[in-house]
């Protein structure tokens, strides 16, 4: 089966904290692509990262940084020094390449976790 | 500007009414989707397109149809068989479904609402 895990359904912080979101996914694919996509309240969906399976190397983009272990089938994704432009809902997607009943390709969402910032 | 519309933002429908929602591109994407989003829920494929005149059926296609004649434009339709068609609709497009790694880019979205 495959599937993705965002165990956090909400979280909340006070500006300038640190905030880990985690991700575990499940697959049987050994070749794969992960995702994070933010949803603000506007509710179109914005991509920010993308990391296949082969690679991982953590990546630090700004304020933005994601931790890839494989060991543990997970993608966490930490905000640092957060802000109020932060506050949205962040989605964890997976993507293999096998056809199990129909799904190669297509992306397998998470249930997301609601991040509210508080100034 | 390069991107994805749909339109309307807010639709409201009575029960035993079909509906359509429409979604255009200008990002000359081959690969188009439609999800549904309920509340404090993940995204679910509909329906997909890869190419101009193909589609086909993603978790939850029952009581949704779609159609693809043109590259920039996938219409949803909401039918009257869809038994909880109140939701929020996101359509969304990529450049090429075989390359499994592209990302999707997504439209605002259509809130559903049934009365």
């Amino acid at each position: 089966a495959q599937k993705v895990t965002q165990a956090q359904t909400e979280i909340s912080v006070v500006e300038k904290e640190d905030v880990t979101l985690d991700c575990v996914y499940e697959t049987r694919d050994t070749t794969y692509y992960l995702f994070w996509y933010k949803q603000p309240p506007s509710g179109e969906l914005v991509f920010l990262i993308r990391r296949n399976s082969f690679d991982e190397q953590n990546e630090i983009s700004g304020r933005y940084s994601w931790n890839f272990q494989k060991s543990t089938s997970s993608f966490n994704f930490t905000i640092t020094a957060s802000q109020v432009v932060d506050s949205a809902v962040y989605f964890c997607a997976l993507i293999t390449l096998i056809n199990y009943g129909g799904s190669q390709g297509n992306l397998i969402f998470g249930k997301g976790t609601k991040l509210s910032v508080k100034p | 500007d390069g991107g994805i519309t749909q339109s309307p933002k807010y639709l409201f429908r009575k029960e035993g009414q079909n509906v359509t929602l429409s979604c255009e591109q200008n990002l000359n994407h081959d690969a188009m989707y439609w999800y549904r989003q309920d509340p404090g829920q993940g995204l679910r494929l509909i329906y997909y397109s890869q190419i101009v005149n193909d589609f086909q059926k993603g978790d939850i296609a029952e009581g949704y149809s779609v159609s693809r004649e043109k590259k920039e434009s996938f219409p949803l339709t909401v039918t009257s068989a869809q038994k909880n068609p109140t939701a929020f609709y996101l359509c969304a497009s990529s450049i090429d479904h075989r390359t499994n790694s592209n990302e999707q880019f997504f439209g605002p979205g259509t809130r559903l609402t049934v009365l």
